[in-house]
């Protein structure tokens, strides 16, 4: 199982130029999460997804949106990419139910706005 | 919502112990974990405490207390490779999705 996987590992971007991180899972999780991570800051949830078709907002979703067309797939959109969006971008998964149910991380990606 | 403190970074030699401590403040509590992140991985599950009380997984144990809204990580027998940042992250009580809120991490370095 390759566990948490995700697309691309690094890329630098314009300032105004689009993107799309691809999030992928294969233990069918239903649960799924992106965060980012900046210096000092811990890592902050972007948006997150209860299982297909749904997705919702979390703590700093502003200048990102998000899809979850799949199960497996948890896709993170930036429409217009600002210097602020330099950060390391993780992905998350979680099995259904509380208890004793942790996250796992995929690799991230590092992403450099100009 | 939460607020979770832990210290910035901590320094200790090899083969020592280290405590790590993490202080929060939650309207409701379902959970605390810790996580470690080597530099420029992934952070990777480490533990997981709901009741009072200290859960221990061979050199590392952490510490539950609710009332206090307190926990702490003790890495005992300290080795190179446990130079690394530790994460404490609450999850509220009934969080949809199984939310986490994380601390802003502690960076161990292990000297020799």
């Amino acid at each position: 199982n390759a566990g948490v996987t995700q697309t691309p590992k690094f890329r630098v971007l314009k300032t105004g130029q689009s993107m799309t991180l691809l999030c992928a899972q294969d233990m069918n999780h239903e649960y799924m999460y992106w965060y980012r991570q900046d210096p000092g800051m811990g890592l902050r949830l972007i948006h997150y997804s209860v299982g297909e078709g749904t997705t919702a907002k979390g703590e700093v979703p502003d200048g990102y949106n998000v899809s979850r067309l799949k199960k497996q797939n948890f896709l993170l959109g930036l429409e217009s990419a600002a210097p602020s969006q330099t950060s390391v971008y993780f992905c998350a998964s979680s099995p259904l139910g509380q208890g004793y149910n942790e996250q796992f991380f995929g690799p991230g990606t590092r992403l450099t706005v100009l | 919502g939460q607020n979770i403190d832990q210290p910035t970074e901590m320094t200790a030699t090899e083969g020592a112990i280290v405590q790590i401590n993490c202080t929060y403040q939650t309207s409701g509590f379902n959970g605390l974990f810790w996580y470690q992140q080597h530099a420029g991985e992934a952070p990777t599950f480490l533990s997981y405490n709901v009741l009072d009380g200290l859960e221990e997984k061979g050199r590392f144990s952490s510490f539950l207390s609710r009332s206090k809204g307190y926990s702490y990580l003790l890495l005992k027998e300290l080795q190179m490779k446990d130079s690394a940042s530790y994460l404490c992250a609450v999850r509220p009580y009934k969080a949809a999705g199984n939310k986490l809120t994380f601390g802003g991490g502690t960076r161990v370095l292990v000297k020799p």
